[in-house]
C-alpha cells in the first residue's frame, strides 16, 4: 500500500516567514520524493526533488528527507504571496511512478 | 521547451457514453501515465505505460478504462460507459526514465459527466 500523508492544512503564514510543510510514506521502498506545487485549476509543476536523507537547498525552497523515519518536509523561506497553493508531496517507486499526497493549502497573507 | 499537450481541455459526455482523452507526451520520453483529480481531492494514479504495454495501473483503473499508444506520439485514455463519478480533471505525464526522473505533466482535460 502506497500512502503519502501530509498535513492537510489550510496553513496560513504571514508575508516573508518561513513555511513549514510534511509528509509521511508508508512504502519503505519508495526511492524518489518530490515536492510539486499546484495552483488550483492547473496542473501540478515541480518545484524540486530529493532521494538521499539530509537537506537540499533550491533558492527559497529547502527539502529535508529522513529516510528512517520515512519523512521529507519542504521549508519555504521568504514566503511571498505568489507561493500561496497546494503543495504535494508525491513518493517515487521502482517503477518510476509517483503516488502523491492530498496536498497541503498554503495561504501568504501580505 | 519541450511540453506534454493534451486535448481536449474541457468535454462534456452524457452518462454511458465513451470517451477518448488524448496526450502527446515529449518526444523522447520513454514513461507514460494518466492520473486523475476528483475536485478538491488527491491526484491519483491510473496507470503507466512503457515499451508498449501497461507497467502498473491501480485499482481505479478497471475494465472501464484502456490506454493506447496507436503511433509514434499519441498516448490514449479511453474511458468506456461514463459514470457521473467519472467527472475529474485526468491529467497525462511524461518521465524521460531516469531513476530520479520528473514526472512532466499536461494541462489537463477536464472531464464532465452529465
Amino acid at each position: 500500500q502506497k500512502e503519502v500523508e501530509q498535513n492537510s492544512g489550510p496553513l496560513s503564514v504571514p508575508e516573508g516567514a518561513i513555511a513549514s510543510l510534511n509528509c509521511t510514506y508508508s512504502d519503505r521502498g519508495s526511492q524518489s520524493f518530490f515536492w510539486y506545487r499546484q495552483y488550483s485549476g492547473k496542473s501540478p509543476e515541480l518545484i524540486m526533488f530529493i532521494y538521499s536523507n539530509g537537506d537540499k537547498e533550491d533558492g527559497r525552497f529547502t527539502a529535508q528527507l529522513n529516510k528512517a523515519s520515512q519523512y521529507v518536509s519542504l521549508l519555504i523561506r521568504d514566503s511571498q504571496p505568489s507561493d500561496s497553493a497546494t503543495y504535494l508531496c508525491a513518493v517515487q517507486t521502482g517503477a518510476n511512478n509517483l503516488f502523491f499526497g492530498t496536498g497541503t493549502r498554503l495561504t501568504v497573507i501580505p | 521547451e519541450p511540453e506534454v499537450t493534451q486535448t481536449p481541455s474541457h468535454q462534456v459526455t452524457q452518462m454511458g457514453q465513451e470517451v477518448i482523452l488524448r496526450c502527446v507526451p515529449i518526444s523522447n520520453h520513454l514513461y507514460f501515465y494518466w492520473y486523475r483529480q476528483i475536485l478538491g481531492q488527491k491526484v491519483e494514479f491510473l496507470v503507466s505505460f512503457y515499451n508498449n504495454e501497461i507497467s502498473e495501473k491501480s485499482e481505479i483503473f478497471d475494465d472501464q478504462f484502456s490506454v493506447e499508444r496507436p503511433d509514434g506520439s499519441n498516448f490514449t485514455l479511453k474511458i468506456r460507459s461514463t459514470k457521473l463519478e467519472d467527472s475529474a480533471m485526468y491529467f497525462c505525464a511524461s518521465n524521460a526514465g531516469q531513476l530520479t526522473g520528473e514526472l512532466f505533466f499536461g494541462e489537463g482535460s477536464r472531464l464532465t459527466v452529465l
